[in-house]
């Protein structure tokens, strides 16, 4: 089991730029949550997604955001256009779609926007 | 809806001294509750879940937490802190809304072990 990886592991932009973040879930797995977490304010669920279809895109912080998961392997995080306040690390997990089970979380990407 | 607290955003132990950190859930069914813990730039990691076999749940590095229905509390809690143990802890709470089976996290606790 390789667990949930995420590339790129660190990711420096410039204002403005498209910054594309990717996830490859653990097999199996058929739910997928995108978060990000600052130190001011922590850890934020930005999506979900279970089967491959988004539940719950509440936590998308505007139109620049978007997820997508084109089958159940991949799932990218794409931010156009990039800004400094999006600045953070950004963590991708999967799990099974039950109760009691967990999430398994990846190495996250650095976003650093200057 | 489902809420996880956690108490104090830091706490400071002494080597060798027992930690205890706080974790309260509001939930409308009986939920499956979770402990993570994150050391620097790391993702999380499972530290012992419950899923209502027993109150008293072992996890991984010597860690226990109480699932206290009464309380609705699920205090994590280690005998004898260890350097090693420094990191930031989130208590998490899962449960059925909507057809789907929702994670809410806790803000997390930063415990720092003193020498």
């Amino acid at each position: 089991d390789a667990g949930v990886i995420q590339s790129p592991r660190h990711e420096v932009t410039e204002m403005g730029q498209e910054v594309t973040l990717r996830c490859k879930p653990i097999s199996g797995h058929n739910s997928l949550f995108w978060y990000r977490q600052t130190m001011m304010r922590g850890l934020e669920l930005l999506i979900y997604f279970n089967n491959n279809v988004p539940i719950d895109d509440s936590g998308m912080p505007e139109d620049r955001f978007s997820a997508k998961m084109p089958n159940a392997s991949f799932s990218t995080l794409k931010i156009q256009p990039s800004e400094p306040r999006d600045s953070a690390v950004y963590f991708c997990a999967s799990s099974l779609e039950s109760g009691g089970s967990p999430l398994h979380f990846g190495n996250g990407t650095r976003l650093t926007v200057t | 809806a489902q809420s996880v607290t956690q108490l104090g955003s830091h706490v400071s132990v002494s080597e060798g001294a027992l930690v205890l950190l706080r974790c309260n859930y509001s939930s409308s069914v009986p939920p499956y509750l979770f402990w993570y813990v994150q050391y620097p730039n790391q993702g999380l990691q499972l530290l012992l879940k419950y899923t209502s076999a027993a109150t008293l749940v072992k996890g991984i590095n010597g860690f226990e937490a109480e699932f206290k229905k009464s309380e609705t509390s699920f205090h994590l809690t280690k005998p004898s802190a260890h350097m090693s143990d420094a990191a930031e802890y989130f208590c998490a709470v899962r449960q059925n809304s909507g057809g789907y089976q929702k994670v809410t996290f806790g803000t997390g606790t930063k415990l720092q072990v003193i020498p």
